[in-house]
């Protein structure tokens, strides 16, 4: 059964349309990723939430940003998408506890931009 | 910050044979030691992990040795198969709240029938 479940697996839209990417989880885990990755690159983590605690990358741009409603619903919105964020895009969960766990990743949502 | 190099880049071998990637790391702090299998087209696959407090850890077929005096630690899959295909990313975490990984740039092992 998939425990990170991300909506929706492709995703088209349009030069400068907002988009919202979703993703939850039924693994109750307190840290929520996104990640960007492109062509066979490592993932490239854009911002993390350690439960409602928001901590963005230096690198993020702007036009990137993130909602966390409750444990188990995390949202990656794009204000403004340009041809360059076409990717794939990537959730992940780890609960981080005493000893250090590992991260679980979704399924992702591949964006294409028009 | 934490750096992660991982070589080589590309790593071709006959059904078999083993495999071996190479990562190494630069903040001295870092104790968990995640590999992740990609195929194409899915998403990274935890397929063995370390921490700092271990040299080796073995599962099946697989793999993985941590040295930190020099920083660097090491995936060995033996008996190689097709299905092993795939990019393999090696990634370095510190102590901190949110478990933040510092990916390696990836492996693409292409397994030869």
């Amino acid at each position: 059964d998939a425990m990170v479940i991300q909506n929706p697996r492709y995703q088209v839209t349009q030069f400068g349309k907002p988009v919202t990417l979703s993703c939850s989880q039924t693994l109750n885990h307190n840290v929520m990723y996104w990640y960007q990755q492109k062509s066979s690159q490592a993932p490239k983590l854009l911002f993390h939430y350690y439960d409602k605690d928001f901590n963005n990358e230096a690198d993020t741009p702007d036009n990137f940003q993130s909602r966390r409603p409750n444990t188990s619903f995390c949202f990656l919105d794009i204000r403004s998408p340009g041809l360059g964020d076409a990717a794939m895009y990537l959730c992940a969960t780890s609960d981080r506890g005493l000893v250090r766990q590992p991260q679980h990743f979704g399924d992702g949502t591949r964006l294409s931009i028009l | 910050g934490e750096n992660v190099e991982q070589h080589p880049s590309t790593l071709s071998v006959q059904e078999g044979d083993s495999a071996v990637i190479k990562c190494t790391y630069s903040d001295s702090a870092s104790n968990y030691f995640p590999w992740y299998k990609q195929e194409l087209g899915k998403r990274p696959q935890l397929i063995i992990d370390i921490r700092s407090n271990v040299g080796e850890k073995k599962d099946q077929r697989i793999a993985v040795t941590l040295n930190k005096t020099a920083k660097h630690f090491s995936l060995h899959i033996t008996e190689t198969q097709p299905e092993d295909s795939a990019v393999y990313f090696c990634a370095a975490s510190i102590p901190s709240n949110t478990g933040k990984l510092i990916f390696g740039q990836g492996t693409t092992l292409q397994v030869k029938p």
